[in-house]
């Protein structure tokens, strides 16, 4: 089965900078990868999906890129509303794989 | 909008049964492919197995398949977890969650609030 796997673990940055959570898979998967947001103590929220193409209603400061094995999600100015742990996942093909998650705080 | 209420967790003692429930509102629930996924305390995410709108399709994380069997009821807007032989890992909290087609497994636009497994003894 195909692994995802996501860096940093955590991450801390001050409010307004650029953030960039990486997320690889053992072997191709074309752009079949979407990204979730956990905010604490919520369920997960669809951000991006296609590796690139933003849900509905996500602000625009959230941007997903890459296709193949590496892929990336990119906070573009850090709010506090951002604070959350966000992971990939795959669906290539089943079993539908989550990256470890990355967990995003306020410096 | 959207409503996807979990049911049926609890505590269970290792090597017994449970049954889970999902009840869906909001959408047309026979339109859409469905999924269970779990996350264990403090941990991540799991996909645990998902359901094609007609049930034609069906698939299962290897950490469960043998043991745990999902199907749905679309006259009832339901879908279900049985889970037999259950374990302590398989302790969590279980989502029920949407799919964005119907004959395909992709990503999971619309989440239930879960509901807790946990299996002691």
């Amino acid at each position: 089965d195909i692994q995802m796997t996501q860096s940093p673990s955590s991450l801390s940055a001050s409010v307004g900078d650029r953030v960039t959570i990486t997320c690889r898979a053992s072997q191709g998967i074309r752009n079949f990868l979407a990204w979730y947001q956990q905010k604490p103590g919520k369920v997960p929220k669809l951000l991006i999906y296609g590796a690139s193409t933003l849900q509905s209603g996500v602000p625009s400061r959230f941007s997903g890129s890459g296709s193949g094995t590496d892929f990336t999600l990119t906070i573009s100015s850090l709010q506090p509303e951002d604070v959350a742990t966000y992971y990939c996942q795959k669906y290539n093909s089943a079993p539908l794989t989550f990256g470890g998650g990355t967990k995003v705080e306020i410096k | 909008e959207v409503q996807l209420v979990e049911s049926g967790g609890g505590l269970v003692q290792p090597g017994r049964s449970l049954k889970l429930s999902c009840a869906a509102s909001g959408f047309t629930f026979d339109d859409y492919a469905m999924h269970w996924v779990r996350q264990t305390p403090g941990k991540g995410l799991e996909w645990v197995s998902g359901i094609s709108w007609n049930s034609g399709k069906k698939d299962y994380a290897d950490s469960v398949k043998g043991r745990f069997t999902i199907s749905r009821d679309n006259a009832k807007n339901s879908l279900y977890l049985q889970m037999t032989s259950l374990r302590t890992e398989d302790t969590a909290l279980y989502f029920c969650a949407k799919d964005t087609i119907s004959n395909w497994f992709r990503f999971f636009d619309s989440w239930g609030q879960g509901t807790r497994v946990t299996v002691s003894s």
